[in-house]
């Protein structure tokens, strides 16, 4: 059964360009929640998904974030016009609906 | 509300030696606490979980954790640390799952 996938695991992009984050969750899992990680900093909540649906987008910022999860296919984070202060990783978790997430390995984003 | 505290942002200790990792949380229901571990450039990985039950709960790699309603605490130990401890441990709390900032464990030789 595998795990968590996220693509890219390192992402480069300019000032100004578009970043976008794939999360394929495990195998039954309809649940998907996306984590910002900061140097010396704690995960911080960002958004909770199921397919199609946003149940919870309380720790997304207000403005160039978003989120999805369609019927087909992985969970989208997308974030725009990238600035220097979005670099961070960025981990999304799936689960049942339960409480225990099941983490991807990340997507560390620069941005130059 | 709902948050998580470590008291410990850095925690060094001799191989083979005990260890304890603080985590506090407050909330104003009741909780499901866990207990993560992240190794360099990797994801988390859950080490042990609290639901209900008894209040001590075993984990993966020897580590155990023990919830302490009236303290508010799910301080998570082991006996005798190995070099591959190495890690930077994670407490969270369910809700909408609020984790501490983290406590970095080094295990020297």
């Amino acid at each position: 059964n595998a795990g968590v996938m996220q693509n890219p695991r390192h992402l480069v992009r300019r000032r100004g360009q578009e970043a976008r984050l794939r999360c394929s969750p495990m195998k039954g899992h309809s649940h998907v929640y996306w984590y910002r990680q900061l140097p010396e900093e704690g995960l911080k909540f960002m958004v909770y998904l199921q397919k199609e649906n946003i149940i919870d987008e309380s720790g997304m910022p207000k403005e160039r974030f978003s989120a999805e999860f369609p019927k087909e296919g992985p969970s989208i984070l997308r974030i725009q016009q990238v600035v220097r202060g979005d670099s961070a990783a960025y981990f999304c978790a799936s689960t049942t609906g339960a409480y225990e997430q099941y983490f991807g390995p990340g997507t560390r984003l620069t941005v130059t | 509300a709902q948050s998580v505290t470590q008291l410990d942002s850095q925690v060094p200790v001799f191989e083979e030696a005990p260890v304890e990792l603080r985590c506090n949380y407050s909330s104003s229901v009741s909780v499901y606490l866990f207990w993560y571990v992240q190794y360099p450039n990797q994801g988390l990985q859950l080490l042990l979980k609290y639901l209900s039950g008894s209040t001590l709960v075993k984990g993966i790699n020897g580590f155990e954790a023990e919830f302490n309603k009236s303290q508010t605490s799910f301080h998570l130990r082991k006996p005798s640390v190995h070099i591959s401890d190495t890690a930077e441990y994670f407490c969270a709390v369910t809700g909408q799952f609020y984790f501490g900032t983290g406590t970095s464990l080094t295990v020297i030789p």
